[in-house]
């Protein structure tokens, strides 16, 4: 596709429902890229794909999070039993590949907020 | 511990009134640092890729440099649509890809 799409691109959630959250990658780019952006904060890793194997999950805050990638392509994230402090943007990003050249392009993001 | 940090974290300026961002970092070994612009309510738009020290990169009113320390970003006679946050990352020999984000610089240009 021309960009990376998320969706949903907004989600209301209760405290202790599983979401789920999609991003299509820029067609081609091999890496993937999660990350979160709470209210005026920064952005906060969460895991990188390279192909649909996943080299870094470092980031992930608890393992209520959870993310696979199928095909090289589509990526889902998924948070189960949310709590209050789930509630942020949650941003995807791809790139051609982990190399030298690797400029990473941004999704619109899905902005999570759990009551 | 790899680290990225930028100044200031909020800069408003006169439409016509030049200024520069600080982007400076602390990092095992550097890859690439990264610009991006976010406007509210949207993710972040790739400005710039600099690779060494010394390198500069220039788009319309923006021109991005990098030290072995530190990166700027010089706004050159602003107009109130540059206004937006601008983030600085790197990536880093250490790790297997992640960008590693600054908090970010809001700026507001005002007419």
């Amino acid at each position: 596709g021309a960009g990376v799409s998320q969706s949903p691109s907004n989600k209301v959630t209760e405290k202790g429902k599983d979401v789920e959250l999609r991003c299509d990658p820029i067609s081609g780019h091999t890496a993937l890229y999660w990350y979160r952006q709470s209210l005026g904060q920064g952005l906060e890793f969460l895991i990188y794909f390279q192909g649909n194997s996943a080299p870094d999950k470092s980031g992930l805050p608890s393992d209520r999070f959870s993310a696979e990638r199928t095909g090289g392509s589509v990526s889902t994230l998924t948070i189960q039993r949310t709590q209050q402090e789930d509630s942020a943007v949650y941003l995807c990003a791809s790139s051609l590949g982990p190399g030298i050249t690797t400029e990473a392009f941004f999704g619109q993001g899905t902005r999570l907020t759990v009551v | 511990e790899d680290q990225v940090t930028q100044s200031p974290e909020a800069l408003r300026l006169q439409e016509g009134e030049s200024s520069s961002l600080n982007c400076s970092y602390t990092v095992s070994g550097l890859r690439g640092l990264f610009w991006y612009r976010q406007d509210p309510g949207k993710g972040p738009e790739f400005l710039f890729t600099l690779y060494s020290a010394g390198e500069e990169k220039e788009k319309e009113r923006l021109k991005a440099t990098l030290t072995k320390k530190e990166s700027f970003l010089h706004i050159t006679a602003p107009k109130p649509e540059d206004s937006a946050t601008y983030l600085c990352a790197v990536l880093t020999s250490g790790n297997t890809g992640k960008l590693i984000f600054g908090q970010g610089t809001t700026l507001q240009v005002k007419p």
